[in-house]
């Protein structure tokens, strides 16, 4: 069993929709949580970062973290065209400054127009 | 705004060759990290270092792969000999410390 756990999708949506990200992990050390955008053939965008648990929103996106569970979302409202890419999820322990992410599969999305 | 710089973008190879791949992170980042990538796959870890020493490099195949910083800026990672299995995108992150890393653009590399 992988430490995180992604749906692949794909994911598609019309535009203005609301669209939920989900990842799952296993391990209870994972202490900072990231979003990361990628669109096809480039590297990985940071888009959200969360220490712990709780919310935190910035514009259309709203990163979720509740630990009880070993669950992670991101939320994105108003779903934009631009918005398709493949969003990656990870993770990373409370262990000192050398600290490694584990990263889920991604979930491609589509948001048509 | 800075950016993480990687050459080439793309390489194309035959097994059993060697390939090199360059990256120079954003100015004053201590930490680099280079990822595998194999397509439908998030990034894996290949190698970190604080500067110019390794701190990890437990999942990096040492029999055939090789990565150093010598100067603890810009790095180098090597494949000799290059096998179909390697064929994926090559990421290099910096961070300036903490959790955060930003990605370069990847390198694509195809094994024939």
């Amino acid at each position: 069993q992988k430490e995180v756990e992604q749906d692949p999708g794909p994911l598609s949506v019309p535009e203005g929709a609301i669209v939920s990200l989900n990842c799952t992990y296993s391990n209870s050390a994972f202490q900072y949580f990231m979003w990361y955008r990628q669109y096809s053939r480039k590297g990985p965008e940071l888009l959200m970062y969360t220490y712990s648990s709780g919310n935190k929103e910035d514009g259309r996106f709203t990163a979720q973290v509740d630990k009880s569970s070993k669950y992670i979302s991101l939320f994105i409202r108003d779903s934009q065209p631009s918005d398709s890419a493949t969003y990656l999820c990870a993770m990373s322990p409370n262990s000192g400054g050398y600290n490694k992410l584990i990263f889920g599969a991604g979930t491609r999305l589509a948001v048509h127009p | 705004e800075a950016e993480v710089a990687q050459s080439p973008r793309y390489k194309i190879t035959e097994k059993s060759q060697a390939v090199a791949f360059w990256c120079d992170p954003i100015s004053g980042h201590a930490t680099l990290y280079w990822y595998r990538q194999i397509l439908g796959q998030g990034p894996e870890l290949l190698v970190q270092f604080q500067d110019e020493s390794v701190v990890d490099d437990s999942q990096l195949p040492k029999d055939r792969f090789s990565a150093e910083r010598l100067k603890g800026v810009d790095s180098t990672l090597k494949i000799q000999p290059a096998e179909l299995g390697d064929s994926a995108m090559y990421l290099c992150a910096s961070s300036p410390g903490g959790e955060t890393q930003y990605f370069g653009p990847g390198t694509r590399l195809l094994v024939l």
